[in-house]
């Protein structure tokens, strides 16, 4: 089933250690976003690449960084975890300049202790 | 500052009814407004959208409203089903520099339809 596949589902994470969020879309979207929701926050961007090799800044991307080696992957990765950043994380794609909006992956649940 | 707001936190609504969502925008470069559907423990999904140079989209039950002036657009769900329960995020679209669109979305609205 074409999408995009989103791991792990959830992750408990000691404060101060390091994960990295794994994204792969299937559909050779040129366009991923990484999001976090938060609740009475929405969904709020945090990093996103418009084209392999590119990244850029969101709203939120203190904290975390990104890279986009290939167009099918797209990993967030938290350096050093802070409880701040427990949310629900979710990859999206889209094509570029598309305004049909974005595919979303089933997300991520991060609690950090 | 949020852009993009829907100040109605929950909606209860009597299946058969119609349901009506509502959200604000503050910036006039958008040019495109999304509406999005989540279930529990699921991403959200795409539902319908409107151009900026347009009033009125509809696709099935759904109907989405946009006032630029006012800077309002609204969906409205009607019949109202009780497998529209679900929180739907409107989301506003704008070009970045560099080509590619980004999203902002609202803040969400939890539709409950009651039997």
């Amino acid at each position: 089933i074409a999408g995009i596949t989103q791991a792990p589902t959830s992750q408990i994470l000691a404060a101060g250690r390091r994960m990295t969020l794994r994204c792969t879309q299937d559909m050779r979207h040129n366009a991923m976003y990484w999001y976090r929701q938060d609740l009475g926050l929405g969904l709020r961007l945090i990093h996103y690449s418009n084209t392999a090799g590119t990244t850029g800044k969101g709203e939120v991307p203190d904290g975390y960084s990104v890279s986009r080696a290939n167009t099918d992957d797209f990993p967030l990765t938290l350096a050093s975890a802070v409880p701040s950043q427990t949310s629900v994380y979710f990859c999206a794609s889209s094509e570029t300049g598309a305004t049909g909006g974005y595919t979303f992956g089933s997300g991520t649940r991060l609690t950090v202790v | 500052d949020q852009q993009v707001k829907q100040n109605s936190p929950s909606l209860s609504v009597q299946e058969g009814r119609i349901s009506i969502l509502n959200c604000d925008y503050t910036n006039s470069m958008f040019d495109y407004f999304l509406w999005y559907k989540k279930y529990p423990a699921e991403g959200p999904t795409f539902l319908i959208s409107i151009s900026s140079i347009k009033d009125k989209n509809e696709d099935g039950r759904f109907t989405v409203f946009l006032n630029k002036s006012a800077k309002h657009l609204s969906l409205h769900i009607v019949p109202s089903q009780p497998g529209d329960s679900a929180v739907y995020f409107c989301a506003a679209s704008e070009l970045f520099t560099g080509g590619g669109n980004k999203l902002t979305f609202g803040t969400g609205t939890q539709l409950k339809v009651e039997l």
